[in-house]
């Protein structure tokens, strides 16, 4: 069964330092987004990508934040200078379409530790 | 602004029984939907059953069942017969079409524990 997969499943990285998350989305799919846990923290969501253009985005993807869709098959969240604060479990999706009844699939996610 | 509130951080259940996981929601939207996501130990979370607010009878999914009350915002989800492989996080998620935002609000999760 396709599934989404993320790239690292953790990475340690230091304060102020560039990280760029992977995703590969199941490959029918033409929706994709970046959600995020910080520990303890609900699920929250932080951006939707949509024809290689940002569809929508929550407060919290500010200037450090950028989504790339490099070629056909990856999907990347990069954070330019990464804060202690950043520490969180990032978590892709991808759905088919968009809609109220969309189911959107999720990868296992990428914990991020900024040290 | 929506909001979703699990107010059980962490729940344990025999294997065979029966467990209810809590949900509220609140909003003043009238179409949305309702979905419970299950993510197991380092695994994907998946979609484990949905509910669309405009609908009265409540999903059923095989061991999985929704008590919507929508006038009490109310989502909870009953697994029957629990199994091991039920041992995971649950999430409780809203999905509403304002201003053409398809974004899922989570709750923080409740971790299940089934015990042999």
């Amino acid at each position: 069964e396709p599934e989404v997969t993320q790239t690292p499943s953790h990475q340690v990285t230091q304060m102020g330092q560039e990280v760029i998350l992977r995703c590969v989305p199941i490959s029918n799919h033409l929706y994709f987004y970046w959600y995020r846990q910080i520990l303890g923290q609900k699920v929250e969501f932080l951006v939707s990508f949509y024809n290689n253009e940002i569809s929508e985005k929550s407060e919290i993807f500010d200037d450090q934040f950028s989504v790339e869709r490099p070629d056909g098959s990856n999907f990347t969240l990069k954070i330019r200078s990464t804060k202690l604060e950043d520490s969180a479990m990032y978590f892709c999706a991808s759905s088919r379409d968009r809609g109220l009844n969309t189911e959107a699939f999720f990868g296992q996610g990428t914990r991020l530790t900024v040290v | 602004a929506q909001t979703v509130t699990q107010s059980q951080p962490e729940m344990s259940v025999q294997e065979a029984e029966t467990v209810t996981l809590s949900c509220t929601y609140d909003t003043s939207e009238n179409n949305y939907y309702l979905f419970w996501y299950k993510q197991p130990p380092s695994r994907q979370m998946i979609l484990v059953i949905r509910q669309e607010a405009y609908k009265q009878q409540n999903a059923t999914e095989n061991r999985f069942s929704v008590n919507f009350q929508k006038a009490a915002k109310s989502f909870s989800l009953k697994i029957s017969d629990s199994q091991l492989g039920d041992t995971a996080m649950y999430f409780c998620a809203f999905m509403y079409s304002g201003a053409g935002s398809y974004q899922l609000t989570f709750g923080k999760g409740t971790k299940l524990s089934v015990i042999p």
